[in-house]
């Protein structure tokens, strides 16, 4: 069965570093997805991307932030500048025609 | 503004015991509700869906019903396993097939044998 996969699982980084997380969303599908979630906190919605632009982002989404769908097949968030906050749970997620969204694994970022 | 509400965990049970997990949300129009799981270590995975009022979503023994009158979609099992240890997210998505996901708090189910 296809699935979201992402890479890194895991990622540490200094404060003050730009970090780079990647997703391959599943093949043809066509709607994606970034949210976080803080330890212990509710899954939060970042940012939609469709046709090569946003389509909806959040507040949590500021400057610091920005997707990229490089190529056919990879999904990127950047987070150009981590703060502590930033250590969170990322999933990416995907959807082909209205039903519902498949998640990856997630990576889990910390910065220290 | 729209948001789910779930009831706090953890909720801890025996093998074989019945389960249920509120779920009540607020949004204007007519959502869509999910409920995700998350395993252990693992991303969240889709448990079953409903997307009109009376809709009943089912999958791997799990139960939920769509209440519009009482703006709920609780999720029922009749006998869980230990294997069902996880943490379990109510959502919502607006109308449109392709809007955002708002996630509830998660639940974490603990079933001891």
């Amino acid at each position: 069965e296809p699935e979201v996969t992402q890479t890194p699982s895991h990622q540490v980084t200094q404060m003050g570093q730009e970090v780079i997380l990647r997703c391959v969303p599943i093949s043809n599908h066509l709607y994606f997805y970034w949210y976080r979630q803080i330890l212990g906190q509710k899954v939060e919605f970042l940012v939609s991307f469709y046709n090569n632009e946003i389509s909806e982002k959040s507040e949590i989404f500021d400057d610091q932030f920005s997707v990229e769908r490089p190529d056919g097949s990879n999904f990127t968030l950047k987070i150009r500048s981590t703060k502590l906050e930033d250590s969170a749970m990322y999933f990416c997620a995907s959807i082909r025609d209205g039903e519902a969204q498949y998640f990856g694994p997630g990576t889990r970022l910390l910065v220290l | 503004g729209d948001s789910v509400t779930q009831m706090e965990g953890p909720v801890t049970l025996s093998e074989e015991a019945f389960l249920t997990i509120n779920c009540t949300y607020t949004a204007t129009g007519y959502p869509s509700l999910f409920w995700y799981v998350q395993y252990p270590g693992e991303g969240l995975q889709l448990l079953l869906k409903a997307t009109k009022a009376d809709d009943k979503g089912s999958n791997k023994g799990f139960e939920a019903t769509y209440r519009k009158e009482t703006t709920s979609f609780h999720l029922e099992k009749g006998s869980v396993q230990v294997s069902d240890s996880a943490v379990y997210f109510c959502a919502l998505r607006l109308s449109g097939g392709y809007n955002k996901l708002i996630f509830g708090a998660g639940t974490r189910l603990a079933v001891h044998p």
